[in-house]
């Protein structure tokens, strides 16, 4: 079993459309959860982070974590034609650890 | 101001040549990164240095060596190219804030191609 796995879709909705982009992990020890938003020949750039357990929002965008399911979401409201990116889950176990482990993206496209 | 710019953007090369590509960063990180993107997106860590030390070294073959001449460069050579090497390959610099999470800034990405 893969440490972090994330349905690579490819996802396709109208413009408006509520998105749920999800990751499911395996390794307790994942305290930070992030979500990378990556444009077609671009590099990955940060869009949220969450620590531990619990909701955040920013905006347009909801990224959720439930440590005891070890499953995370991120929700894209009113989805507009510049979200269409491949967006990335990773974790970190924070810290002094640096690595990020990353899930394998899911390719949206919000058609107009 | 770029701040993680990578060089070339594109590499196109035969097997059996090495090639080095050359990550350089104006954020004042002391960590920098290289991951390898596959052609499914796949993003995974290859190496890590903080302070120029190496604190990421990740199942790759030998044949790639990262060097870091100073904190604001890391640049990765990789000898006796293969088909499978064929990937986009991403610099990235991050600055341990204290607050546990670590943001990394990604570079534009490399795009080899070994024929």
């Amino acid at each position: 079993q893969k440490e972090v796995e994330q349905d690579p879709g490819p996802l396709s909705v109208p413009e408006g459309a509520i998105v749920s982009l999800n990751c499911t992990y395996s390794n307790s020890a994942f305290q930070y959860f992030m979500w990378y938003r990556q444009y077609s020949r671009k590099g990955p750039e940060l869009l949220m982070y969450t620590y531990s357990s619990g909701n955040k929002e920013d905006g347009r965008f909801t990224a959720q974590v439930d440590k005891s399911s070890k499953y995370i979401s991120l929700f894209i409201r009113d989805s507009q034609p510049s979200d269409s990116a491949t967006y990335l889950c990773a974790m970190s176990r924070g810290g002094s650890n640096y690595k990020l482990t990353f899930g394998k993206g899911t390719l949206l496209t919000v058609n107009p | 101001d770029t701040a993680v710019s990578q060089t070339p953007k594109y590499l196109v090369t035969q097997m059996g040549n090495d090639k080095s590509i050359k990550c350089e960063q104006n954020l004042g990180h002391d960590t920098m990164y290289w991951y390898k993107q596959d052609s499914k997106k796949f993003l995974k860590i290859m190496f890590s240095y903080n302070n120029k030390e190496l604190i990421i070294n990740e199942t790759v073959p030998n044949r790639f060596s990262p060097k870091s001449p100073d904190k604001a460069h890391l640049n990765l050579h990789i000898n006796s190219l293969e088909l499978g090497d064929s990937a986009v390959y991403f610099c990235a610099s991050s600055q341990d804030q204290g607050t546990g999470l670590i943001e990394q800034y990604f570079g534009p990405g490399t795009r080899l191609t070994v024929t």
